[in-house]
């Protein structure tokens, strides 16, 4: 099983800063095949990103993923309120796939 | 417009079975692999397993195999999880959710539509 683990936890900022979003797999994950999602309270999960880099249909462009291998990046450009929410990583290479354990991204 | 309705969800002691179901709509349902995720009250997201489009070929997350059966009608357009031996552990808001058409043949559960969930709760 590939383990992802997510840091941090928890990120505290403000309405326009940046927010960057790592999830460190437990072993290479093969094309890049990592996704994330964005979850706020409530609601079901949303893809926004896929193929590591690859934003999925109507996401916004301050949205941006990144990496390879075992490290991932996700960023937000310039935080909206909207933005404000839990975000999950997921490898989808295996016929097991996995999430990481999230990270909040809470208005400070 | 992609739609998931997930019905079946409730109250169950140790032991018992429940049998989930989700109505797809909006979509050429024998196209797409479907899944189940779950997510634990307060907790984070548990792939559970995922069936091909012609229902030929399934996986199951270890902490659900032998005891929780996916299926699909694809005349119906439903999707199905039964859930035997059920344990505390189960208790859980299940997601049905839809393989992305950018999850080729050689990936697994690229989810891009997810429906609002079935909660299932465990207990005696």
């Amino acid at each position: 099983e590939i383990v992802l683990t997510q840091s941090p936890g928890t990120l505290s900022l403000s309405p326009g800063e940046r927010a960057t979003l790592s999830c460190r797999a437990s072993q290479s994950v093969r094309s890049s095949y990592l996704a994330w999602y964005q979850q706020k309270p409530g609601q079901a999960p949303r893809l926004l990103i896929y193929g590591a880099s690859s934003r999925a249909t109507g996401i916004p462009d301050r949205f941006s993923g990144s990496g390879s291998g075992t490290d991932f990046t996700l960023s937000i450009s310039r935080l909206e309120p909207e933005d404000f929410a839990v975000y999950y990583c997921q490898q989808y290479v295996s016929s097991a796939p996995t999430f990481g354990q999230g990270t909040k991204v809470e208005i400070e | 417009e992609v739609q998931l309705l997930e019905s079946g969800g409730g109250l169950v002691q140790p032991g018992g079975s429940l049998r989930l179901s989700c109505a797809a709509s909006g979509f050429t349902f024998t196209s797409y692999s479907m899944g189940w995720v779950r997510q634990a009250p307060g907790k984070g997201l548990e792939w559970v397993s995922l069936i091909s489009g012609r229902g030929t070929t399934i996986y199951y997350a270890d902490s659900v195999k032998g005891r929780f059966t996916i299926s699909r009608d694809n005349s119906k357009n439903t999707l199905y999880l039964q859930m035997n031996s059920l344990r505390a552990e189960d208790t859980a808001l299940y997601y049905c959710a839809k393989e992305s058409a950018s999850c080729g043949g050689d990936c697994y559960a690229l989810l891009d539509y997810w429906g609002q969930g079935t909660l299932v709760t465990v207990s005696s």
